[in-house]
Parts: structure tokens; C-alpha cells; sequence
């Protein structure tokens, strides 16, 4: 199926530890993103990736480190984890300017 | 002032009504809109685009764009239970990929 694929669906942790979060996409597209969304469902970017390249990093701590190996796919290192870092993180691709296409989400809850 | 600004609701329409979905933005640079449909426990899908002033249709979708008023709206004809969801209006400007959401308007549709 082609689709944006996130991994894993759900991960639940303790404060303080470090976990990442992998995406991949096979629809062909050059620019991937990673956006969080919180309890009231606002969604917001993070970081964008076109072609390997870092070109949106917006006002994240830097606890937050994204990497792309190749442009199918772009992961999610996060450090430190603490209790306001719970949300859903939904990985996205697009070609340029055109629509977004949205994984299903990772549910990051931190105890 | 929000960059982009909807109604959270919930929007309430019976089965067969139209429902009025409104969005406004304050970036008169803004370009590309998007109407994205959220089910609950779900990623945002793609619902609609639209570039230029006007209307746009597909299906029992139309979106409507007014750049002059800052103005991006989706009407849903013959509205179903199957169309209650949150409905984000994402918006980006001229040559970036970075898409604005804003905080999405609840429609429920009862038979």
C-alpha cells in the first residue's frame, strides 16, 4: 500500500528517558514533516525535511532532534522526555506545494 | 490575533442539511488552503484544496475562497453521520510548505 507509516503506534515511558519514532512514506514525495498535536487537538509544525535537507525548524526545545537518512524517511530522536512532551505526533509528505499526506500517528504518553 | 481562526463548535446539522464550515487567516500572503476531515482517534485526511478565488467542487464538497476578505469556507451537502468529525483549515504562503492549522470546528450530523 502506498501511505506514510509511522512507528510505533503507541509508546508509553517514564519521564526522563529517550525514544525515537520512525517514519517512512512511499508515495514518492521530497518533503517530509513531523507536527505535534496536543490534548486540544491543535496541531502544530515542528520540523520539515526536504530532500534530506532541514528547511522548517520551528520553536522546539532541543531536546527534539530530527534526522532523515533519505528522503522516504525521517525520524524523531527525543531526549529527556517530560511529562508535557504527551501528544500525538503525526508524521506528513508532500511534493512541493502540493498537498500534505498524513501518517497514522504515534501517542506518546509520558508517566 | 490567531493566524488562522475557526469556530470550535460543535456545528450540529441534521442528516440531509448543508453544513457551513468558516476559516479565516490573517496572512494576506497565504497561497494554498486546505480543508483536512479528523475522525476521532484518527489522522487528518484530505479533504479539499483550493488556490484561487472562488468555488470549488468535488462531489458533495465545495470550498470557497475569498483572499480579499481573508475568507476560506467548505460547505458539505446532504450531510451524513459518516461526515461528523473535526474539520481543520490548514493555510500556507507563497513558496513554503508550511502549512497552518487552525484549531478545527466539531460537526455533528444527526439523523
Amino acid at each position: 500500500d502506498t501511505a506514510v507509516s509511522q512507528t510505533p503506534k503507541y509508546l508509553v515511558t517514564q519521564m526522563g528517558n529517550d525514544k525515537s519514532i520512525k517514519c517512512e512514506q512511499n508515495l514518492g514525495h521530497d518533503t517530509m514533516y513531523w507536527y505535534k498535536q496536543d490534548s486540544k487537538k491543535f496541531l502544530k509544525i515542528m520540523f520539515s525535511y526536504n530532500n534530506k535537507e532541514l528547511i522548517i525548524n520551528e520553536t522546539v526545545p532541543n531536546r527534539f532532534s530530527p534526522k532523515s537518512p533519505d528522503k522516504a524517511h525521517l525520524n524523531l530522536h527525543i531526549n529527556s522526555l517530560e511529562l508535557g512532551d504527551s501528544a500525538v505526533y503525526f508524521c506528513a509528505s508532500s511534493s512541493r506545494n502540493q498537498p500534505q499526506h498524513f501518517g497514522d500517528g504515534t501517542r506518546l504518553s509520558i508517566l | 490575533q490567531k493566524e488562522v481562526e475557526q469556530n470550535s463548535g460543535p456545528l450540529s446539522v441534521p442528516e440531509g442539511a448543508i453544513a457551513s464550515l468558516n476559516c479565516t487567516y490573517s496572512d494576506r500572503g497565504s497561497q494554498s488552503f486546505f480543508w483536512y476531515r479528523q475522525y476521532s482517534g484518527k489522522s487528518p485526511e484530505l479533504i479539499m484544496f483550493i488556490y484561487s478565488n472562488g468555488d470549488k467542487e468535488d462531489g458533495r464538497f465545495t470550498a470557497q475562497l475569498n483572499k480579499a476578505s481573508q475568507y476560506v469556507s467548505l460547505l458539505i451537502r446532504d450531510s451524513q453521520p459518516s461526515d461528523s468529525a473535526t474539520y481543520l483549515c490548514a493555510v500556507n504562503t507563497y513558496n513554503t510548505d508550511k502549512l497552518i492549522f487552525g484549531t478545527g470546528t466539531r460537526l455533528q450530523v444527526f439523523p
